[in-house]
């Protein structure tokens, strides 16, 4: 089992609705990934948090908010969203310190949230 | 640009034979590369990385990776397939500034593996 979890599993929203992705992670790591994955395509990369400071957005629309409550947590709001932003998306952490060979440990990710947006 | 390639969409082998999945890349400075599968419905799992030192590189499941300067190469090899290797795999590299504390990769556009019975 992966030791970052994400909530729920799956989801189906409306083009109107308001509803959020969680991810929870207690490894201790200080920075938090969303990822968004098409079918048959790599993950792309949406945002990044480091010591719970938003580092990455990549150009991301505003209908999606990332939050980073604490070392833990990270979420993702979803707002007004369209037919094309269904996908999976991936929580993925990496511990985050000073030490060199921190700079590339390898991603630990959750599961996903299989979204669709009707 | 960091960039890497996989050539092949897909790889079919027989459970017992080798397997080699392709992947190339395109770097400025020294590469930082990495291997990861993806079971359906599931995140990516880390296989294994090539950091420094010795150019063959044993990570989980019993697949290896042998990394080639010359040839920019960072194929994915396991000696002996298992049906249940079956998934698809993605070859990446590093992006980015080393002193970030976070990782920022660029994956390759992934190559499903299937092994047959």
């Amino acid at each position: 089992d992966t030791e970052v979890t994400q909530t729920p599993k799956h989801l189906v929203m409306g083009m109107t609705n308001k509803k959020s992705l969680k991810c929870e992670q207690h490894m201790g790591h200080r920075a938090m990934y969303w990822y968004k994955q098409k079918a048959k395509k790599p993950p792309e990369l949406m945002f990044v948090y480091s010591y719970e400071k938003l580092s990455i957005n990549e150009s991301v629309p505003s209908r999606f908010s990332p939050e980073c409550p604490n070392s833990s947590l990270l979420n993702l709001h979803l707002h007004a969203l369209q037919p094309e932003d269904s996908a999976l998306y991936l929580c993925a952490s990496t511990p985050n310190d000073s030490a060199w060979g921190s700079y590339n440990s390898p991603l630990h990710f959750g599961n996903g949230t299989r979204l669709t947006v009707t | 640009a960091q960039s890497v390639a996989q050539p092949e969409d897909q790889v079919n082998v027989a459970e017992g034979n080798p397997l080699t999945v392709k992947c190339t890349y395109s770097v400025s400075g020294n590469p930082y590369l990495f291997w990861y599968v993806q079971y359906p419905n599931r995140g990516l799992q880390f296989l294994l990385k090539y950091i420094t030192g010795d150019n063959l590189v044993k990570g989980s499941y019993g697949f290896e990776a042998e990394f080639n300067k010359s040839q920019t190469s960072f194929h994915l090899k396991k000696p002996s397939a298992l049906v249940s290797d079956s998934a698809l795999y993605f070859c990446a590299v590093r992006d980015g500034r080393l002193n970030t504390g976070f990782q920022k990769l660029v994956f390759g556009t992934g190559t499903r593996l299937l092994v047959s019975p």
